[in-house]
């Protein structure tokens, strides 16, 4: 299977830590996506990546959180000095420039506790 | 960005015919109608899209309004498998939002 991966699939921590999640997209997408996901709510877009550049980051939930994709591949989301309000699944997405439409493919997610 | 209102939830009996409904009526002329699902503790899955046309695949047909303001999701014989949350989106790529849904029950 080459679908979208992410690691952890979950992670607890506690509150003031710093947490760091993984996604590894489809290896020919060169769209990469973040979201957060609270309970009962659809996915809230977080920020986006074409190749390695981010092009968006305004919704970006606070400074504290924080993404990288260094070659354009896989991608990390840090969040730094987590807190209780954290709490929530973390999904990843990949597509393709030029599809027509542009379908993401998403993962299975990263879900975060925060004591 | 485009608006979706769909119901919040919707039940079905297994075997029979389920039509979700999304209307959006801000859709810009050119933006592809996306549905996705998301199973229980699992990322959204996409299952179909549509422009102007009516479309089948093997997991659902969409019916889109000859105004495209809104769209119906046809699941012909719905399976508890089908249990799931299911979102109508009018744009795609990093324009892509997600609202709340329509939390599909199957009853067995």
């Amino acid at each position: 299977d080459t679908g979208v991966s992410q690691d952890p699939r979950h992670k607890i921590t506690k509150r003031g830590q710093n947490v760091t999640f993984r996604c590894d997209p489809i290896s020919e997408h060169n769209r990469l996506y973040w979201y957060r996901q609270t309970l009962g709510q659809g996915p809230e877009f977080l920020t986006y990546f074409q190749n390695e550049a981010q092009l968006e980051k305004s919704r970006l939930l606070s400074d504290r959180f924080s993404a990288e994709r260094p070659k354009g591949s896989f991608s990390t989301l840090e969040i730094q000095r987590t807190e209780q309000g954290d709490s929530a699944m973390y999904l990843c997405a990949s597509s393709l420039i030029g599809g027509i439409p542009e379908t993401q493919y998403f993962g299975p997610g990263t879900r975060l506790l925060v004591l | 960005d485009a608006k979706t209102t769909q119901p919040n939830s919707m039940e079905s009996n297994e075997e029979e015919p389920v039509h979700l409904p999304c209307n959006h009526s801000t859709i810009s002329g050119t933006d592809y109608i996306h549905w996705y699902r998301q199973l229980p503790s699992q990322g959204p899955e996409y299952v179909i899209h549509g422009l102007t046309s009516n479309v089948n695949n093997r997991m659902a047909s969409l019916a889109i309004a000859e105004d495209r303001k809104s769209s119906t999701l046809i699941l012909h014989r719905a399976t508890l498998r089908d249990a799931a949350v299911y979102y109508c989106i009018p744009e795609g790529g990093f324009k892509t939002i997600f609202g709340a849904g329509t939390r599909l029950f199957v009853k067995a």
